[in-house]
């Protein structure tokens, strides 16, 4: 069964150092998103992509978050530097279509993240 | 106001009871509802949508939609212990491209 893949599952890292994390949709999937969830939350989206554009990152606090998907397929979300209020789940999502055709979002495992 | 609001609970319910769990939206434009289950640790997964006034079921679980009064909600009957999880609203809002916007989630504790 296809998968959104994550990597790294986690990461800790001391304030002020960069991170990166990196997703690959299923194969197809047109429409890729990065959420952010912090403990007893639910999920906040950071960026939406459709192929290779952003098309929503009203969330992403840009002078520190960057976010890309050069080809349409694979992305990568970078924090520089990052922060002890960053300490969350990075999840990755992807969809075949645009909400709200289906709204079935596809995530991967996640990417935890510890900020010490 | 947050865009979508839920009661985070947590909500006890014994096995085999009903489970009434409720969601809240801004958007009087939203069209399109979904409720997503979350296991601690895990990611969420897609359980129901709803697009129309009414009542939704599939299996032991139904989805309510009430756009008038902006009202999603979702009833888990024969409650199960493996029900026992984070229950996420979203919501499709527009403006450009549409976007989902989930709630805080409630929190479902089903007893034996």
């Amino acid at each position: 069964e296809a998968e959104v893949a994550q990597s790294p599952r986690y990461k800790i890292t001391e304030k002020s150092q960069a991170v990166a994390f990196w997703c690959d949709p299923i194969s197809g999937h047109a429409t890729l998103y990065w959420y952010r969830q912090i403990l007893g939350q639910g999920p906040e989206l950071l960026v939406q992509f459709q192929d290779e554009s952003v098309v929503d990152d009203s969330q992403l606090p840009k002078d520190r978050f960057s976010a890309e998907r050069l080809k349409g397929v694979d992305s990568t979300l970078k924090i520089q530097p990052a922060e002890l209020g960053d300490s969350a789940m990075y999840l990755c999502a992807s969809s075949f279509l645009l909400p709200p055709n289906t709204g079935e979002l596809f995530f991967g495992e996640g990417s935890r993240l510890t900020v010490l | 106001q947050k865009e979508v609001e839920q009661n985070s609970g947590p909500l006890s319910v014994p096995e085999g009871a009903i489970a009434s769990l409720n969601c809240t939206y801004s958007d009087r434009g939203s069209q399109s509802f979904f409720w997503y289950r979350q296991y601690s640790g895990k990611s969420p997964e897609l359980i129901m949508f709803i697009y129309s006034n009414g009542d939704k079921e599939d299996g032991r679980f139904t989805a309510q939609l009430n756009k008038a009064s902006q009202y999603v909600s979702l009833l888990i009957r024969d409650s199960q212990p493996s029900d026992s999880a984070t229950y996420l609203c979203a919501v499709v809002v527009s403006g450009g491209y549409n976007k989902l916007i989930f709630g805080a989630g409630t929190r479902l504790a089903v007893h034996p």
